[in-house]
């Protein structure tokens, strides 16, 4: 039962136009989120993350966008690079419970030149 | 000036066979994490420690086990590997738990099970 989902596992876009990975979750606790960034035979690295009492984060290139009545996340990146090539995780999590990150499967991004 | 460091990068034992894997860190973090990740799927949380608080996932088998002797080292022992436990496993560390400190992973130990 997942708490967390990335329902494309892969996408496909060119450099410098904008990518746009969406999540959805289906706690309503979780009240935090996050995206990381994988690139292969490394660990994730932390991206960009956005509390539930916002609604946008940018940092650079990055944006997340979050929409609480649809359980809903997505990261922007503009414009997309090359080196953004990785699996990005989304990740939530319930701040004051057990506060335990839920992941969900990744999508594969690939940006050509 | 790696951070979370897993030893080694790829382990290979035999069905059954007891394996250790390894986790260091150099941020003096309280919070030490396992994950397994099956490939396609998301890291599950297996086991966390907060300092020497160890906090076992309702779902994580008995067969996983885990050790933290000091602030900087974390074991993850498996004590009769079976066929299905081949993955990656992923160790992390956070200051504390909480939004402001994202966890911090290492390059993970990828394992396979002969």
């Amino acid at each position: 039962d997942q708490q967390v989902k990335q329902n494309s596992p892969s996408l496909s876009v060119q450099e410098g136009r904008i990518s746009i990975l969406n999540c959805d979750y289906t706690n309503s606790m979780f009240d935090y989120f996050l995206w990381y960034k994988k690139y292969p035979a490394e660990g994730p690295t932390f991206l960009i993350s956005i509390s539930s009492i916002k609604d946008k984060n940018e940092d650079g290139r990055f944006t997340v966008f979050l929409n609480k009545s649809a359980k809903h996340l997505s990261l922007h990146i503009v414009p997309s690079q090359p080196g953004d090539s990785a699996v990005y995780f989304c990740a939530a999590l319930t701040q004051g419970g057990s506060e335990k990150l839920v992941f969900g499967k990744g999508t594969k991004l690939t940006v050509n030149p | 000036d790696a951070m979370v460091i897993q030893n080694p990068r790829y382990q290979v034992t035999q069905f059954g066979k007891p394996v250790t894997l390894s986790c260091s860190q150099t941020l003096n973090h309280n919070v030490m994490y396992w994950y397994q990740q099956k490939s396609s799927q998301a890291p599950k949380l297996l086991f966390h420690y907060y300092d020497k608080d160890f906090n076992n996932e309702a779902d994580t088998p008995d067969n996983f086990q885990s050790r933290r002797p000091n602030t900087s080292f974390c074991f993850l022992d498996i004590r009769s590997p079976g066929l299905g436990d081949a993955a990656m496993y992923l160790c992390a560390t956070s200051g504390r738990t909480g939004e402001d400190q994202p966890q911090h992973f290492g390059d993970g130990t990828r394992l396979s099970i002969l």
